[in-house]
């Protein structure tokens, strides 16, 4: 079946350094979105990626969609303590419209 | 203009019995998404209306129902409630049910079944 997994799991930073978490999909993907959950809280969107190799930029955060738009890539350049939360990747269900969420990859950023 | 709005945030029961989930999606927004988030994992999508119709149904036992109204707004009815069932149900509402349309989820209402 459809498999979403996001590398790290979890990720543990030093307030300024930078951060990275990686989608892999098994499957090729229309689209893929980005997703921050606080805490507490609820998925709040990013961003949404659509065409193979696309890079996008919202202030320290670049986003990027692989080649084969089945990768994509969230990094975060000098963490914040705001940057904590959980970020998710997600894309088109296989043969249906709705969404596929990752794993997930857990921020603590250490101040 | 308001957010999507869950209600209730928080709701206790007990094995066996029955919950309905009620959601508001943003003014203007036609297509309602319901999922369920276990802590630690990412949402799994339950259900997906569109103008009132299921347009799709993610891989729940049938003790999970839902229904949208005229207004746009929904519920979602879990029968024979199960200890698994403890999570957080999140509402996600778009214009459209296309999956390039922008999801707004709701707060959530975290159930807990004892």
């Amino acid at each position: 079946g459809q498999q979403v997994m996001q590398i790290p799991q979890y990720q543990h930073v030093q307030e300024g350094e930078d951060f990275t978490t990686y989608c892999n999909s098994s499957t090729t993907l229309s689209n893929i979105q980005w997703y921050k959950q606080r805490p507490g809280g609820h998925p709040v969107f990013l961003i949404q990626l659509v065409k193979s190799g696309e890079v996008k930029k919202q202030k320290r955060l670049t986003f990027q969609f692989g080649e084969a738009k089945k990768n994509s890539s969230l990094h975060i350049t000098a963490t914040q303590t705001t940057d904590v939360g959980t970020y998710f990747c997600a894309g088109p269900r296989s043969g249906a419209n709705n969404l596929f969420f990752g794993t997930g990859t857990r921020l603590t950023v250490i101040p | 203009d308001a957010g999507v709005t869950q209600s209730p945030t928080h709701l206790i029961k007990t094995r066996g019995q029955h919950v309905t989930l009620r959601c508001s999606p943003i003014s203007g927004h036609k297509s309602v998404s319901w999922y369920q988030q276990v802590l630690g994992q990412g949402p799994q999508f339950i259900f997906q209306y569109y103008e009132k119709e299921e347009r799709g149904r993610g891989n729940f036992p049938d003790r999970f129902s839902a229904r949208q109204f005229p207004n746009y707004s929904s519920e979602l009815n879990v029968n024979a409630l199960l200890l698994g069932d403890s999570a957080l149900y999140l509402c996600a509402s778009s214009f459209t049910s296309a999956t390039t349309d922008t999801q707004y989820f709701g707060p959530g209402t975290r159930l807990t079944v004892l």
